[in-house]
């Protein structure tokens, strides 16, 4: 059992470059998030999704794609990366989107740093 | 809509000293309240929660009451160790109007153990 994986663990891009930042889980669970942490300002919701196909917008979604073709998988999109998206971005995971009281499990991390 | 104030670190304590980490929170209904840790390079993971008023959580030696009155969620260990050196993160989760979980997380306390 895996938990939640994310895939590359650091990334270095110049600007206008686009990548995707991987996310899978194996728990089965239905409710996916990636967040950006950043010094002094902690976890900033980007873009979540409450099952396969069904995505929304979190607090800071601008310059982020996000699709959810699969259960397991759960990728963020950067289309023309800028200095100001350096930060280093968490995915996370719940059983239900339904339930306040569900644990987030959260990847690794991906560390990047935009030129 | 939901916020989370703790207090401004960094925490830097002596091993078996007392350690407390202030943690307010303003929401509206009744969230569920969480303590979320992270190692070095690591991603956050949960250490406690509480889903209501006056719920104690508690694990590894750490406790945290959640107390409505006064709406704050104090995070507690009696005898820290330097392996308790990470940073502590805040949290509250509560639902939409959507319906939906969405999880708000303070800034961060950085705690510093040293021998």
């Amino acid at each position: 059992n895996a938990g939640v994986t994310q895939t590359p663990k650091f990334q270095v891009l110049k600007t206008g470059q686009s990548m995707t930042l991987q996310c899978a889980q194996d728990m089965n669970h239905e409710y996916m998030s990636w967040y950006r942490q950043d010094p002094g300002m902690g976890l900033r919701l980007i873009h979540y999704s409450v099952g396969a196909g069904i995505t929304d917008q979190g607090e800071v979604p601008n310059g982020y794609n996000v699709s959810r073709s699969t259960t397991e998988d759960f990728p963020l999109r950067l289309l023309s990366a800028a200095p100001s998206q350096t930060s280093v971005y968490f995915c996370a995971s719940s059983s239900t989107w339904r339930q306040q009281t569900d644990t987030q499990y959260f990847g690794p991390g991906t560390r990047l740093t935009v030129l | 809509g939901n916020s989370v104030t703790q207090m401004e670190g960094p925490v830097t304590l002596s091993e078996e000293a007392f350690l407390t980490i202030n943690c307010t929170y303003t929401a509206t209904g009744y969230p569920s309240l969480f303590w979320y840790v992270q190692y070095p390079g690591e991603g956050l993971q949960l250490l406690l929660k509480a889903t209501k008023a006056d719920d104690k959580g508690s694990n590894k030696g750490f406790e945290a009451t959640y107390r409505k009155e006064t709406t704050s969620f104090h995070l507690e260990k009696g005898s820290v160790q330097v392996s308790d050196s990470a940073v502590y993160f805040c949290a509250l989760s509560g639902t939409t109007t959507g319906g939906y979980q969405k999880v708000t997380f303070g800034t961060g306390t950085k705690l510093q153990v040293i021998p």
